[in-house]
């Protein structure tokens, strides 16, 4: 069965450092991945998927994340960090393949932004 | 949020009360979950459609129950709400005509429920 792992539930950087948010996955075959974030007092909103066509994957906001199969790694990255970017992230995976699968999120990680 | 709407958006409820929540959307997307989210624990499926009037289980559906009478309404209901219920609900579609698009999750602002 599917799972994924993020590191830290609590990240803190500075405004204008890099951003790195990790995750890890578990699945029995090539997976889907994805990340989503959640403002305060709102759903959760895509920001980025992987779906094999390139490893590294562009998103919106200035993120990116890189699939790394031998590490089972999909981290979330981002140059410079903005105040707007506070919120919790949560990294999720999916193998796809038939109806019954789902998409597994995540316990989330929330980044805080330093001034 | 675009094109999804959950009611209430706050309810507080005391204990052996029955409640149900209410998700309605306007994309017309096939699939619909439900999620429940919890300090420490990310989010977790109660139940999902896949259709009207198909439903099915998801990792912690104990309590609650759903049902789908319209492609765009999709209810969850807490017979006898008890305070482990207390939690932030979230609604979520997805198209589901291909396999990426059905993993393609929109949510729903949330529904806070506080069982007394």
């Amino acid at each position: 069965a599917q799972s994924v792992t993020q590191l830290g539930s609590h990240v803190s950087v500075s405004e204008g450092a890099l951003v790195l948010l990790r995750c890890n996955y578990s699945s029995s075959v090539p997976p889907y991945l994805f990340w989503y974030v959640q403002y305060p007092n709102q759903g959760l909103q895509l920001l980025l998927k992987y779906t094999s066509a390139a490893t590294l994957v562009k998103g919106i906001n200035g993120f990116e994340a890189e699939f790394k199969k031998s590490e089972t790694s999909f981290h979330l990255t981002k140059p410079s960090a903005h105040m707007s970017d506070a919120a919790e992230y949560f990294c999720a995976v999916s193998e796809g393949m038939n109806r019954d699968d789902k998409i597994i999120f995540g316990k989330g990680t929330r980044l805080h932004i330093l001034p | 949020d675009a094109g999804i709407t959950q009611s209430p958006r706050h309810k507080v409820t005391e204990t052996g009360t029955p409640v149900t929540l209410r998700c309605h959307q306007t994309e017309n997307h096939r699939y619909m979950y439900w999620y429940r989210q919890d300090p420490g624990h990310g989010l977790r499926l109660i139940h999902y459609s896949y259709g009207v009037k198909d439903t099915d289980k998801g990792e912690v559906s104990d309590g609650y129950s759903v049902s789908r009478s319209k492609t765009e309404d999709f209810l969850l209901t807490l017979e006898s709400a008890t305070s482990s219920q207390t939690s932030v609900y979230f609604c979520a579609i997805s198209e589901g005509q291909a396999v990426l698009a059905k993993n393609i999750q929109y949510f729903g602002a949330g529904t806070r429920l506080s069982v007394l």
